[in-house]
């Protein structure tokens, strides 16, 4: 099976701030890389798919990048309205893997 | 509009069954693998469960393997996820979920149901 290990699993930052999230696969999975968001009591939100592409929607100030085994999502300027909780997810294989979580939380 | 909604949560005490549905609209069913994730609480997201768009493929975590069934029915336009001999371990939000085609990934999940399992 794939895993997934995201880092931090928490991180403080301030409104305006940029932020950056690492997400390492036990294997490579080619662009295969999915990011949401989720907020309490709310179901995932789907941010980016195949590593690097935008969901519709989805402010630009949220990127993907990488591939194989090492992804990084980035979020270039921090909003009131990103304080929530984001995962990967790979999608390599019939089953998916989600990371850990990273918490982003108010400084 | 594009829509799943789960039903058929609650408590239940351990070793018992209880089956989840998720009734989708808006879209052609028929047309997307389906999966069930879950998520304890206060803890991260756990996939339980993919089914193949035309029903002939179906996976397992290894944590629910032999123990719960995920099915479909196109008729109704209903997903659904057959839990037996539950445990404690399995209390969670259990949400269904549309792949998407176009990255594996999912856009669309329905709202979440809650299962308890204590005695």
């Amino acid at each position: 099976d794939i895993q997934m290990t995201q880092s931090p699993s928490s991180v403080s930052a301030s409104v305006r701030d940029r932020v950056t999230i690492t997400c390492r696969a036990s294997q490579g999975i080619s662009s295969w890389l999915a990011w949401y968001q989720q907020k309490p009591g709310k179901a995932p939100k789907l941010l980016i798919y195949a590593a690097s592409s935008l969901q519709s929607g989805v402010p630009s100030r949220f990127s993907g990048s990488g591939s194989g085994t090492d992804f990084t999502l980035t979020i270039s300027s921090l909003q009131p309205e990103d304080f929530a909780t984001y995962y990967c997810q790979q999608a390599n294989s019939f089953s998916w893997t989600f990371g850990q979580g990273t918490k982003v939380e108010i400084k | 509009q594009v829509q799943l909604v789960e039903s058929g949560g609650g408590v239940v005490q351990p070793g018992r069954s209880l089956r989840l549905s998720c009734a989708a609209s808006g879209f052609i069913f028929s047309s997307y693998a389906m999966h069930w994730v879950r998520q304890a609480p206060g803890k991260g997201l756990e996939w339980v469960a993919v089914i193949s768009n035309d029903g002939s493929n179906k996976y397992y975590a290894d944590s629910v393997k032999g123990r719960f069934t995920i099915s479909r029915d196109y008729s109704k336009n209903t997903l659904y996820l057959q839990m037996n001999s539950l445990r404690a371990e399995d209390t969670a939000v259990y949400f269904c979920a549309r792949e998407d085609t176009y990255g594996y990934a999912a856009a669309t999940w329905g709202q979440g149901a809650l299962v308890t399992v204590s005695s």
